[in-house]
């Protein structure tokens, strides 16, 4: 158990609909990162927020958006899903302000699907 | 912006034998280089990491080598076991230019070790 937790873990819905991806760092870390997990694209980096303000931005669409909280919780909201949205969300943690200050936590992801 | 590259994208072994996993990134400013372990339903686990300031790391029966003129890193793992069976990623960590920030993951190695 890596200590960050994410909800839901499974969501189907349609397409051109709204979600909302929930993640809760382990306690202490103040960075939250979101990637995107694809068969044929790995895993790409979508978004880093630390301590609530956004300090690196990857490949996000700007049909997504996330947010860090006060409480540290994160939340990244996903609009006018597409097909092609369609893969598995994770949401990591780690103490310090950069990637590189030391392990990344992740969750255990969010599996979207399109339909 | 960075762009890791990885191989094998498969990479089938007796038990006992070694294995390696080779990536190459294109960004110069890379200074930081993780290894993530991936199994099955899980998010990824950290294995090992490299600085650029080091040629060499190792742990028990994993190790990694960098080769900064050459812009590639690889991963050892020796007297493979089955429970060594996973999905393998190598990462590279940005510090300047356009992939200042970011964590870049290469598209991953399926290992798989047979009794």
């Amino acid at each position: 158990d890596s200590g960050v937790t994410q909800t839901p873990k499974h969501l189907i819905t349609a397409t051109g609909q709204r979600v909302t991806l929930r993640c809760s760092p382990r306690s202490g870390d103040l960075s939250v990162y979101w990637y995107q997990q694809s068969l044929d694209q790995g895993l790409q980096f979508l978004i880093q927020y630390y301590n609530g303000e956004e300090r690196a931005k990857g490949n996000i669409l700007e049909r997504f958006s996330a947010q860090q909280f006060p409480d540290l919780h994160s939340e990244l909201n996903l609009s006018s899903l597409e097909l092609g949205d369609s893969a598995l969300y994770f949401c990591a943690s780690s103490a310090g302000q950069g990637a590189n200050t030391g392990e990344l936590f992740f969750g255990e992801g969010s599996r979207l699907t399109v339909l | 912006g960075e762009n890791v590259e990885q191989h094998p994208s498969t990479l089938s072994v007796q038990e006992g034998d070694s294995a390696v996993i080779k990536c190459t990134y294109s960004d110069s400013a890379s200074n930081y280089f993780p290894w993530y372990k991936q199994e099955l339903g899980k998010g990824p686990q950290l294995i090992i990491d490299i600085r650029s300031n080091v040629g060499e790391k190792k742990d028990q029966r994993i190790a990694v080598t960098l080769n900064k003129t050459a812009k590639h890193f690889s991963l050892h793992i020796t007297e493979t076991q089955p429970e060594d069976s996973a999905v393998y990623f190598c990462a590279a960590y940005g510090d300047g230019g356009t992939s200042y920030g970011k964590l870049t993951f290469g598209q991953g190695t399926i290992l798989t070790v047979h009794p």
